[in-house]
């Protein structure tokens, strides 16, 4: 079956920098890869997704590319702000079916 | 449109208990999964349902087991219960009929077994 790694499992940065968050998954079958944000005491919500047949999908500040051959996509939030701090999810459905993996989360901590 | 909605939201139970958690789906939302979230491991796969039919499985044991009604709601039950039952139980509706597609997420179960 699927099987999604995510890292690094926890990152803080500054105000206005960058935070890049990458998952590799092992079902080359895989072809939907969303994003969800957790914020304490709330439900998971999606905040970006992408396809297999694109490589790159952006959202003002965030953005997400998906490399096939290397079987990894990665999450870009730039000019991040203090309600960016987060978990962040990343999954990968297995194969073309409904089943969705998620990776262990990391824990994003912006700092003002 | 009101969303996915999970009861009850908290509960505690003692080992050997069984319990059973409803989901009620985004109107219009066939396919209902659930998962199990506890600190360190994120959201583990348990079932999902599309048309009263279990289509997808996670590998949790047979304790973990779950139905749909013909409305689309959901219920799964956890029988015997195991101090490592204790999680958010997590239910999410989506539109697709087939394949991945966006999940919406309930507010979730907090199962506490002791």
């Amino acid at each position: 079956g699927e099987n999604v790694e995510q890292h690094p499992s926890t990152l803080s940065v500054q105000e206005g920098d960058s935070a890049v968050i990458k998952c590799t998954y092992s079902d080359s079958a895989s072809n939907y890869f969303p994003w969800y944000k957790q914020e304490l005491g709330k439900r998971p919500q999606l905040i970006i997704d992408i396809r297999s047949n694109v490589g790159e999908k952006k959202d003002q500040r965030i953005a997400v590319t998906l490399n096939k051959t290397a079987k990894h996509f990665s999450l870009h939030i730039t000019e991040t702000q203090p309600e960016d701090s987060a978990v962040y999810f990343c999954a990968a459905s297995q194969g073309g079916s409904e089943k969705l993996v998620f990776g262990k989360g990391m824990k994003l901590t912006v700092n003002p | 449109k009101a969303g996915v909605t999970q009861t009850p939201r908290y509960l505690i139970k003692t080992r050997g208990q069984q319990v059973t958690l409803s989901c009620s789906p985004i109107s219009g939302h066939r396919s209902v999964s659930w998962y199990q979230q506890t600190p360190g491991q994120g959201l583990q796969f348990l079932f999902e349902y599309f048309s009263e039919t279990q289509r997808n499985k996670g590998n949790f044991p047979g304790r973990f087991s779950g139905r749909q009604f013909s409305n689309s709601r959901s219920e799964m039950n956890v029988s015997t219960l195991e101090l490592g039952d204790s999680a958010l139980y997590l239910c999410a509706s989506s539109p697709a009929s087939s394949g991945a597609n966006v999940l919406t997420f309930g507010a979730g179960s907090r199962l506490t077994v002791l």
